[in-house]
């Protein structure tokens, strides 16, 4: 069995700040690691992904989350924040070669203020 | 190209009666998957279709819930009879042909059950 923890439910931020949203996996086999954000009344979108490869990736609107294997982590990270990254951040996993269904944590919510 | 697309966006109904949620995916899309969020909880797993077949469904809740995809375009999903606990947010996402780590997700805005 895999599960997604992300220990911050809320995450209020300035803008032009820093920020990193957490992220914790668990699974006995491999996985393949996916964030998404939801704006307000919208669908979930693909913000980035880890496949294989560099630990770093790089997604849409400045974001990155780096893959840690040894802590099994997955922290989205961006260096200056915009008012429009305020949204929902859903962090998940999908058992490499194991179907096609991925499970997601529980959602951080990012408000960013001027 | 149209995204995809739910209907009906809110529903409110009582403990006991039916509802059915549709889900329109993007033209092409072979796979199509529910999705389930109940509030302040993660978002869960329902099923996958390939066209027409159900792959998996192992994360339907229980046989209140029933999903179909006819001639592999459009999906349903029913619940009857409904109860308080299936309140919450249900999602739609297609995908192209193949493993969907690959092939990206696209997602509805989701329809808002809420059962009294």
């Amino acid at each position: 069995a895999q599960s997604v923890t992300q220990l911050d439910s809320q995450v209020p931020v300035f803008e032009e700040a820093p920020v990193e949203l957490r992220c914790n996996y668990s699974s006995s086999v491999s996985v393949y690691l996916f964030w998404y954000v939801q704006y307000p009344n919208q669908g979930l979108q693909l913000l980035l992904k880890y496949l294989s490869g560099s630990t770093l990736v790089k997604g849409i609107n400045g974001f990155e989350a780096e893959f840690n294997k040894s802590q099994t982590s997955f922290h989205l990270r961006k260096p200056s924040v915009h008012i429009s990254d305020t949204a929902e951040y859903f962090c998940a996993a999908m058992i490499t070669g194991g179907g096609n269904k991925l499970t997601f944590g529980t959602g951080t919510q990012l408000k960013v203020e001027l | 190209e149209a995204g995809v697309t739910q209907f009906p966006s809110h529903s409110v109904i009582e403990k006991g009666q039916t509802v059915t949620l549709r889900c329109d995916p993007i033209s092409g899309h072979d796979n199509l998957y529910w999705y389930r969020r109940v509030m302040g909880k993660e978002i869960k797993f329902l099923l996958h279709f390939v066209k027409e077949s159900k792959q998996d469904e192992s994360g339907m809740p229980n046989n209140r819930f029933l999903a179909e995809r006819t001639g592999g375009t459009y999906s349903t999903l029913k619940v009857q009879p409904a109860e308080l606990e299936d309140s919450g947010v249900y999602f739609c996402a297609s995908s192209q042909k193949g493993p969907s780590y690959n092939s990206p997700l696209h997602f509805g805005n989701g329809t808002r059950l809420t059962v009294t």
